[in-house]
């Protein structure tokens, strides 16, 4: 078992949609919770970032994370065309430099 | 230019042939990291980095080969390339002060074995 599992989509949502991506992972002492986004052929970058549980919110984008159910969630309000991208989540703890990557839900949306 | 540079962007080369990517940062970050990209698998992390001269393995290192001389390069070299190692590389590094998660990646390193 990945101890990060990501659907790979693709997606296709209609500009202006709400769009749900979401992850779930096995180990309990992930404490911080990322969200990246790449463009095709270029490198991820931050979106997102949290600590533990609860939401967090910027403009369009809020993240969630549930720790009793070991759920990662980003919504993005009001879909763009520009958002269209590979958006994977990552996740990690204190005392190690080790980031585990989702494998990145492919996400279109149409104009 | 700021930032985190690579190169080559792409290359083609042949089985047993020695590869070597380049990796050059200019925000003075302590640690660096070599990822891998392929289709079902996400990025896995190759090595990394935690100061000039200090280098550990990640979760695919089998076939690969790092040095960190100076904290500014962190080149990845393919000691004899096989065709399971075609993949895009990313480096990516990050500040010993920022908060865990912010890792700044390069644009990538497009390889092809033949």
């Amino acid at each position: 078992q990945k101890e990060v599992e990501q659907d790979p989509g693709p997606l296709s949502v209609p500009e202006g949609a709400i769009v749900s991506l979401n992850c779930t992972y096995s180990n309990s002492a992930f404490q911080y919770f990322m969200w990246y986004r790449q463009y095709s052929r270029k490198g991820p970058e931050l979106l997102m970032y949290t600590y533990s549980s609860g939401n967090k919110e910027d403009g369009r984008f809020t993240a969630q994370v549930d720790k009793s159910s070991k759920y990662i969630s980003l919504f993005i309000r009001d879909s763009q065309p520009s958002d269209s991208a590979t958006y994977l989540c990552a996740t990690t703890h204190s005392g190690t430099y080790k980031y585990i990557f989702g494998t990145g839900t492919r996400l279109k949306v149409l104009a | 230019d700021a930032g985190i540079t690579q190169s080559p962007r792409y290359k083609i080369t042949e089985t047993g042939r020695q590869v070597t990517l380049m990796c050059h940062q200019t925000w003075s970050h302590s640690y660096m990291f070599w990822y891998r990209q392929d289709l079902g698998h996400g990025l896995r992390l190759i090595y990394y980095s935690a100061a000039a001269d200090i280098t550990d393995k990640g979760e695919v290192p089998d076939g690969y080969v790092v040095s960190r001389s100076k904290t500014e390069n962190f080149p990845l070299t393919l000691e004899s390339a096989t065709r399971s190692q075609t993949s895009v590389y990313f480096c990516a590094s990050r500040s010993s002060g920022a908060p865990t998660g912010e890792l700044f990646f390069g644009e990538g390193s497009r390889l092809t074995v033949l």
